[in-house]
């Protein structure tokens, strides 16, 4: 069992559709969370982080995260063409050590 | 713009060669991450150095090796090049201090897209 699962995709959703992004995790000890979205050929961008359980709301974005499902979730509202794009997750115990990434979902919006 | 700046952008080499990738972070962050990405692949960690030391290390192979200068700046160096080791290379930066309660995470260089022919 890899120690940060997440669907691939790719995701195709309509324009204004709510999306929603998850990864499951394994390794208990994880304290914080990220998410980064990448566009093609760029350095991954960081767009959520949150510690421990709970929701963060930023904008059109919330990021969900429950410790004891060791489960987060990404939401996205009133999607964009613009946000068509790769969505990492990562986790990490403590100061930045044991640092992981999810695989990526690949998320396609359309006019 | 993330801060982190990575140079060259674009290198293109023969195989059996060797190269050097360069980062430098965030004003204020001590932790320079290395990252592998091949084409359609999840980030792959390489290595972390803290403040001039190593400190952790990944799937990073002994062809490769890094180092983080005084100046906080680091080197990735990548010898005896094979095809197989054409990717883009990330760098990420990070505080990474040990204060109790410091909020930690990643900011991303463009990358250097590596091509071995």
């Amino acid at each position: 069992q890899k120690e940060v699962e997440q669907d691939p995709g790719p995701l195709s959703v309509p324009e204004g559709a709510i999306v929603s992004l998850n990864c499951t995790y394994s390794n208990s000890a994880f304290q914080y969370f990220m998410w980064y979205r990448q566009y093609s050929r760029k350095g991954p961008e960081l767009l959520m982080y949150t510690y421990s359980s709970g929701n963060k709301e930023d904008g059109r974005f919330t990021a969900q995260v429950d410790k004891s499902s060791k489960y987060i979730s990404l939401f996205i509202r009133d999607s964009q063409p613009s946000d068509s794009a790769t969505y990492l997750c990562a986790m990490s115990n403590n100061y930045g050590q044991n640092f992981v990434f999810g695989p990526g979902t690949r998320l396609s919006v359309l006019p | 713009d993330s801060g982190v700046t990575q140079t060259p952008k674009h290198l293109i080499t023969a195989t059996g060669q060797r190269v050097t990738l360069r980062c430098s972070p965030r004003s204020g962050d001590l932790s320079v991450y290395w990252y592998q990405q091949s084409l359609d692949q999840g980030l792959q960690f390489l290595i972390q150095y803290y403040n001039g030391e190593e400190r952790a290390k990944g799937n990073i192979l002994e062809r490769f090796s890094a180092q983080q200068f005084p100046d906080l700046h680091s080197e990735l160096n990548l010898s005896s090049l094979e095809l197989g080791d054409s990717a883009l290379y990330f760098c990420a930066s990070s505080v990474a201090t040990l204060t109790s309660g410091q909020r930690d995470t990643q900011y991303f260089g463009p990358g250097t897209r590596l091509t071995v022919l």
